[in-house]
């Protein structure tokens, strides 16, 4: 059984700049969420989607934003990115209670 | 608040065993999750406890005292490979949120 897929693996934009990082969860599982890690700290939780709609937010500014497909794979945008927004994003999905998570994607803003 | 207290870092002896404490504030309750994570790689799932207790799986068991916002995991027979960090985190009960800690960094010696 395939897990969490993420894309792309690494990402490097400038300030200003917009990002998009996608999420493919394991098959079955309607849940997925978004989680920021950045360098040395902890999971902080950013987007949750079920079924199609968006369940609950973090506290992030509200140029983070995302969307899940029909097949329930999800997208995050980060707008007018910034130099703290470089971190590991983190994608989980989840049936029940478990989440399962994906590699990551490293965005790095210079 | 919601806030989620676990040590920054332990280090233990191989074949010895390890506890790994975790006190939450939260302002909902809907389970308490163990998550391992390697450096560079993604939290993979160790335990989950709803109810107060003991949880045991093979070399890891998992304790919750709801009413004290305590949890502890406990590693017995230490290996190398669990040199990692463990993530302590606490699921909300509306919107089903999940709040982790910063993560206990543990170093296991020879």
């Amino acid at each position: 059984e395939a897990g969490v897929t993420q894309s792309p693996t690494h990402l490097i934009k400038t300030r200003g700049q917009q990002a998009t990082l996608r999420c493919s969860p394991i098959s079955g599982h309607t849940s997925v969420y978004w989680y920021q890690q950045a360098l040395g700290l902890g999971l902080q939780f950013l987007l949750w989607y079920d079924e199609g709609e968006e369940r609950n937010r973090g506290n992030f500014p509200p140029r983070f934003s995302g969307r899940q497909f029909p097949n329930y794979s999800s997208e995050l945008n980060v707008n007018a990115l910034e130099l703290e927004d470089s971190a590991l994003y983190l994608c989980a999905s989840s049936q029940h209670n478990e989440q399962f998570f994906g590699p990551g994607t490293r965005l790095t803003v210079l | 608040g919601q806030n989620i207290d676990q040590p920054t870092e332990m280090t233990a002896t191989e074949g010895a065993i390890v506890q790994i404490n975790c006190t939450y504030q939260t302002s909902g309750f809907n389970g308490l999750f163990w998550y391992q994570q390697h450096a560079g790689e993604a939290p993979t799932f160790l335990s989950y406890n709803v109810l107060d207790g003991l949880e045991e799986k093979g070399r890891f068991s998992s304790f919750l005292s709801r009413s004290k916002g305590y949890s502890y995991l406990l590693l017995k027979e230490l290996q190398m490979k669990d040199s990692a960090s463990y993530l302590c985190a606490v699921r909300d009960t509306g919107g089903f949120k999940t709040i982790f800690g910063a993560g206990t960094r543990l170093f296991v010696k020879a």
